[in-house]
């Protein structure tokens, strides 16, 4: 099945520096990466998503970058602001067929924190 | 529109014990998939539910189950409750098995003492 690695478990950022995260997937056939902020005591929310025929996109401060052929995806937020401090997860959606085998694998998460 | 509805948010039980937990996804969604919660594993599938069938499960013992009904409302049953099945108890929804976009739900939050 899939394989999702995120990095870095935790970053820290000042107040308007840029923030990356990092994923890799292992099935090649994964078609869709969503990206979802989770802050304390909430639910995930979805904040930006790529599909696998499209190598970046973006969203005002958000956007995402896949490399299929290096099977990695990442996260991009630039400005910071304090209220960009959550959990992020990235997530890929294995392909499947038929209906079926369609399941999200998340990964670890990356608790960001924005200091003031 | 109303989201992602769980009930209860909070549950605590006692080992050997079980368990049911209610979503009631957006109104239009007839996929409901299931996620488990930890701090140590991350989120975790449990399984997909769609026009009341079971699609895709996960690595979860049989103590873990589900159902959907015609109303595409969902419940997951965890029966003979274990200490390390406390965890926050996800659901979420999307238009159908297949289609892009999960809503997560607010969670239940199960403690087993």
């Amino acid at each position: 099945g899939e394989n999702v690695e995120q990095h870095p478990s935790t970053l820290s950022v000042q107040e308007g520096d840029s923030a990356v995260i990092k994923c890799t997937y292992s099935d090649s056939a994964s078609n869709y990466f969503p990206w979802y902020k989770q802050e304390l005591g909430k639910r995930p929310q979805l904040i930006i998503d790529i599909r696998s025929n499209v190598g970046e996109k973006k969203d005002q401060r958000i956007a995402v970058t896949l490399n299929k052929t290096a099977k990695h995806f990442s996260l991009h937020i630039t400005e910071t602001q304090p209220e960009d401090s959550a959990v992020y997860f990235c997530a890929a959606r294995e392909g499947g067929s038929g209906g079926s085998n369609y399941k999200l694998t998340f990964g670890k998460g990356t608790l960001l924190t924005v200091n003031p | 529109k109303a989201g992602v509805t769980q009930t209860p948010r909070y549950l605590i039980k006692t080992r050997g014990q079980q368990v049911t937990l209610s979503c009631s996804p957006i109104s239009g969604h007839r996929s409901v998939s299931w996620y488990q919660q930890t701090p140590g594993q991350g989120l975790q599938f449990l399984f997909e539910y769609f026009s009341e069938t079971q699609r895709n499960k996960g690595n979860f013992p049989g103590r873990f189950s589900g159902r959907q009904f015609s109303n595409s409302r969902s419940e997951m049953n965890v029966s003979t409750l274990e200490l390390g099945d406390s965890a926050l108890y996800l659901c979420a929804s999307s238009l159908g098995t297949g289609v892009y976009g999960y809503t997560f739900g607010s969670g239940t939050r199960l403690t087993v003492v």
